[in-house]
């Protein structure tokens, strides 16, 4: 069964360095997800990227956050200065066209960003 | 807006047992529903979806999950479970009219399943 990738599985990044999460969605799938996860709390919507731009993004998703679909298989998600509490895990999440939008999301496995 | 409660944090039970963990929502609009298993170091992955018909539907593993729209409310229910039912269960929900469908997830259930 295809799944959703991501790497890396675990990145540890200084404060105020830039880092880069890498997602390949399923191949056929059009709608694209981050989501976060900090620690011992809910999973928390970030944006959401369709037809090359994003549709909806949530308070979240700042002006430190970037995302991108560079070569129509990866799609990227950039912290441009990370902070501390950008700790957390990052899923990536992607969705095939449904009437209504009624197909469900499928999840990688996630990628544990550290901020020391 | 939406916005799911889990009413339960932790659900510790015995093998064998049968388990329901709980799930409310609110929203102004029409909903899909849905019920997400987290195993340890691993991604969200889809136990079952509600999104029109049937007010009971039935996933992986054995689970099932009924709709009840005058409460508001998703549970899932198992009759039995086993050891490698022992997870995190996240319940969501996501408007059935946008085309985006942003996922709202509550706090998470974990499930302890004991021998």
């Amino acid at each position: 069964e295809p799944e959703v990738t991501q790497t890396p599985s675990h990145q540890v990044t200084q404060m105020g360095q830039e880092v880069i999460l890498r997602c390949v969605p399923i191949s056929n799938h059009l709608y694209f997800y981050w989501y976060r996860q900090i620690l011992g709390q809910k999973v928390e919507f970030l944006v959401s990227f369709y037809n090359n731009e994003i549709s909806e993004k949530s308070e979240i998703f700042d002006d430190q956050f970037s995302v991108e679909r560079p070569d129509g298989s990866n799609f990227t998600l950039k912290i441009r200065s990370t902070k501390l509490e950008d700790s957390a895990m990052y899923f990536c999440a992607s969705r095939a066209v449904g009437q209504g939008g009624n197909q469900p999301q499928h999840f990688g496995d996630g990628t544990r960003l550290s901020i020391l | 807006a939406q916005s799911v409660t889990q009413l339960d944090s932790q659900v510790p039970v015995f093998e064998e047992a049968p388990v329901e963990l709980r799930c409310n929502y609110s929203s102004s609009v029409s909903v899909y529903l849905f019920w997400y298993v987290q195993y340890p170091n691993q991604g969200l992955q889809l136990l079952l979806k509600y999104l029109s018909g049937s007010t009971l539907v039935k996933g992986i593993n054995g689970f099932e999950a009924e709709f009840n729209k005058s409460q508001t409310s998703f549970h899932l229910r198992k009759p039995s479970v086993h050891i490698s039912d022992t997870a995190e269960y996240f319940c969501a929900v996501s408007d059935s009219a946008g085309g985006y469908n942003k996922l709202i997830f509550g706090a998470g259930t974990r499930l302890a399943v004991h021998p």
